[in-house]
């Protein structure tokens, strides 16, 4: 069973297009992220969602948008993309406490042309 | 702001030699600190934790041990192996930041037959 699963795995588009990545996790967690993976693989986060409520938002461009239908789905919507926005786009989940781990997906890699 | 640093990679070894990958921290408060690996090709998984000062994590032959008074995290395994090659993230998580990793630039490994 996939604990956390994104969709596509690969997205090739191009700039000024519109595009969402799709998150699932069946383990039950209450709290979603998404974060950015560069090329140098320097991971940062982007995002994050408890119960369907926004509790984390660094400073991402606002052509971002997340949205959570549910508390096991979270989705990352880009418009207008960029050149800059070629990364590796990683979903996690955890349950909401101390020290309690997160489980990432398998990466969406975004290659903007 | 919290941050980690870790030395830059890559690091590239014989099978069975001694790995340590150091990492450092800076935080405001008292944060659980984590190893993760990223296989290639696949998403971050957490490979051992320590919550508060003095505790060894370990893992897989992995161990790291929490140093308040150096504020370090560093990774060690004894004999690695050439299944060990990844990408290594330390990261720190501090309870009022909403589960919030915050992660290192990564140290790639490559153990060589």
């Amino acid at each position: 069973d996939t604990a956390v699963s994104q969709t596509p795995k690969y997205l090739v588009t191009q700039m000024g297009n519109d595009k969402s990545i799709k998150c699932e996790q069946n383990l039950g967690h209450d709290t979603m992220y998404w974060y950015k993976q560069d090329s140098k693989k320097f991971l940062k986060i982007m995002f994050s969602y408890n119960n369907k409520e926004l509790i984390i938002n660094e400073t991402v461009p606002n052509r971002f948008s997340p949205k959570s239908p549910d508390k096991a789905h979270l989705n990352l919507h880009i418009n207008s993309l960029e050149l800059g926005d070629s990364a590796v786009y990683f979903c996690a989940s955890s349950a909401l406490g101390t020290v309690y781990e997160q489980y990432f997906g398998p990466g969406t890699r975004l290659t903007v042309t | 702001g919290n941050s980690v640093t870790q030395m830059e990679g890559p690091v590239t070894l014989s099978e069975e030699a001694f790995l340590t990958i150091n990492c450092t921290y800076t935080a405001t408060g008292y944060p659980s600190l984590f190893w993760y690996v990223q296989y290639p090709g696949e998403g971050l998984q957490l490979l051992l934790k320590a919550t508060k000062a003095d505790d060894k994590g370990s893992n897989k032959g992995f161990e790291a041990t929490y140093r308040k008074e150096t504020t370090s995290f560093h990774l060690e395994k004894g004999s690695v192996q050439v299944s060990d090659s990844a990408v290594y993230f330390c990261a720190l998580r501090e309870g009022a930041a909403g589960n919030k990793l915050t992660f290192g630039g990564g140290t790639r490994v490559l153990v060589k037959p």
